[in-house]
């Protein structure tokens, strides 16, 4: 079975200071990663996602991340952040392998990330 | 806008009542997906659709149902509700499977249980 860590629950920063979201994931077959983030009142939206190729993936916002599969890693960074930043991100893992027209998405608990002046 | 389209967007109900919540995809897509997003237990998948039939089924109450219907919009059902209930509930929706591309979420259904 698949999944996600994040292990921290909220992370404050200040603007214009760099900020990394860690994910950490547990699955013994290949996988799909994503960032989702998620504001107010809101759904979720998708920052990037990793499929295959380069370790690096570049997102929306400026954000970026880098698969790092020895360490079953998919940190999020970004290296300035905004106050509109501020919201909620989830990292997820799906599995590539399964058939029959898709499959599910698993979720880590979620980052609050708290972006202040 | 994600293009995928939830009602109601805010429900309130009593205890032992039954509600229907209501997903119209994104145009072409033929995978729906729900999930339930609560404090204690985070974003849980609850069950998958692809073009009419079941195909996962993850931690859904037996006392929660859904369909897919020919025009590909899906409905879950709760019924006997209890106050845990309350959450919001999240659909999403892909063109054929998440594994190569990404799901679109709507902006979900706040559920009140009272």
């Amino acid at each position: 079975a698949q999944s996600v860590t994040q292990l921290d629950s909220q992370v404050p920063v200040f603007e214009e200071a760099p900020v990394e979201l860690r994910c950490n994931y547990s699955s013994s077959v290949s996988v799909y990663l994503f960032w989702y983030v998620q504001y107010p009142n809101q759904g979720l939206q998708l920052l990037l996602k990793y499929l295959s190729g380069s370790t690096l993936v570049k997102g929306i916002n400026g954000f970026e991340a880098e698969f790092n599969k020895s360490q079953t890693s998919f940190h999020l960074r970004k290296p300035s952040v905004h106050i509109s930043d501020t919201a909620e991100y989830f990292c997820a893992v799906s599995d590539p392998g399964l058939t029959g027209g898709g499959n599910k998405l698993t979720f880590g608990t979620g980052t609050q990330l708290k972006v202040e002046l | 806008d994600s293009g995928v389209t939830q009602t109601p967007k805010h429900l309130i109900t009593a205890t032992g009542q039954r509600v229907t919540l209501r997903c119209s995809p994104r145009s072409g897509d033929l995978s729906v997906y729900w999930y339930q997003q609560s404090l204690d237990q985070g974003l849980q998948f609850l069950i998958h659709y692809y073009n009419g039939e079941e195909r996962a089924k993850g931690n859904i109450l037996e006392r929660f149902s859904a369909q897919q219907f020919p025009d590909l919009h899906s409905e879950l059902n709760l019924s006997s509700l209890e106050l845990g209930d309350s959450a919001l509930y999240f659909c999403a929706s892909a063109p054929r499977g998440v594994g190569n591309t990404e799901a679109f979420f709507g902006q979900g259904t706040r559920l009140t249980v009272v």
